[in-house]
């Protein structure tokens, strides 16, 4: 079975401060591990994805993700917030076919000016 | 993205209206999905159709109703709904289902759905 954990489900950060949003994962097979962005009534972007390339993945609008096999881990950065980054973020993990998509709960991300 | 198109953005309908939500995609995808997203709770995954087959149906009440006439096409028919059933609506799609072919789900931007 998978399953994934966000492990804040608030985050907030002043503007040009680095962002860290955390993010775990089961898995019974060697996941796709996914992130994505929600800004209010639109529908989810995806920012970056693993699937056993490097493990250091840059995605869209200066987002980065690490994967960490010994850590089952997925946790995305960014060096410097900025106000637009405002905005949910899901952790999402694939593993096989015939099993759905698995989504985190979400993380909302602040920025303060 | 315009890939995955969802019409009609906005939707207010009374208890005993019947109204449908309409999903295309643009992409080749062979596995379409619908989600309901409530305020304060997790995405909830409520249909899936891979080759315009019915694979999953997520103990939802009967008062949804999904149609896939092609695999580029998605309908959520909607009759006597709850208030609860307020609540954002989104279509995806995906190469494969549940992302064999390493391949993420696209998302529509939803209908905002609100029931009097």
């Amino acid at each position: 079975a998978q399953s994934v954990t966000q492990l804040d489900s608030h985050v907030s950060v002043s503007e040009g401060t680095p962002v860290l949003l955390r993010c775990n994962y089961s898995s019974s097979y060697s996941p796709s591990l996914f992130w994505y962005v929600q800004h209010p009534n639109k529908g989810l972007q995806l920012l970056l994805k693993y699937t056993s390339a490097a493990t250091l993945v840059k995605g869209i609008n200066g987002f980065e993700a690490e994967f960490k096999k010994s850590e089952t881990s997925f946790h995305l950065t960014k060096p410097s917030a900025h106000m637009s980054d405002a905005a949910e973020y899901f952790c999402v993990v694939s593993a096989r076919y015939g099993q759905n998509f698995v989504f985190g709960p979400g993380t909302r991300l602040s920025v303060l000016p | 993205e315009t890939g995955v198109t969802q019409t009609p953005r906005h939707l207010v309908m009374g208890m005993t209206n019947k109204k449908s939500l309409k999903c295309e995609q643009h992409l080749g995808h062979n596995a379409m999905y619908w989600y309901k997203q409530s305020a304060k709770k997790p995405l909830e995954l409520m249909f899936v159709y891979n080759f315009k087959e019915q694979t999953e149906n997520n103990s939802v009440p009967s008062r949804f109703s999904p149609e896939c006439p092609n695999s580029s096409h998605l309908f959520l028919h909607l009759h006597t709904l709850q208030p609860e059933d307020s609540a954002l609506y989104l279509c995806a799609s995906s190469q494969d289902w549940g992302g064999a072919s390493n391949q993420p789900q696209h998302f529509g931007d939803g209908t905002r759905l609100s029931i009097l």
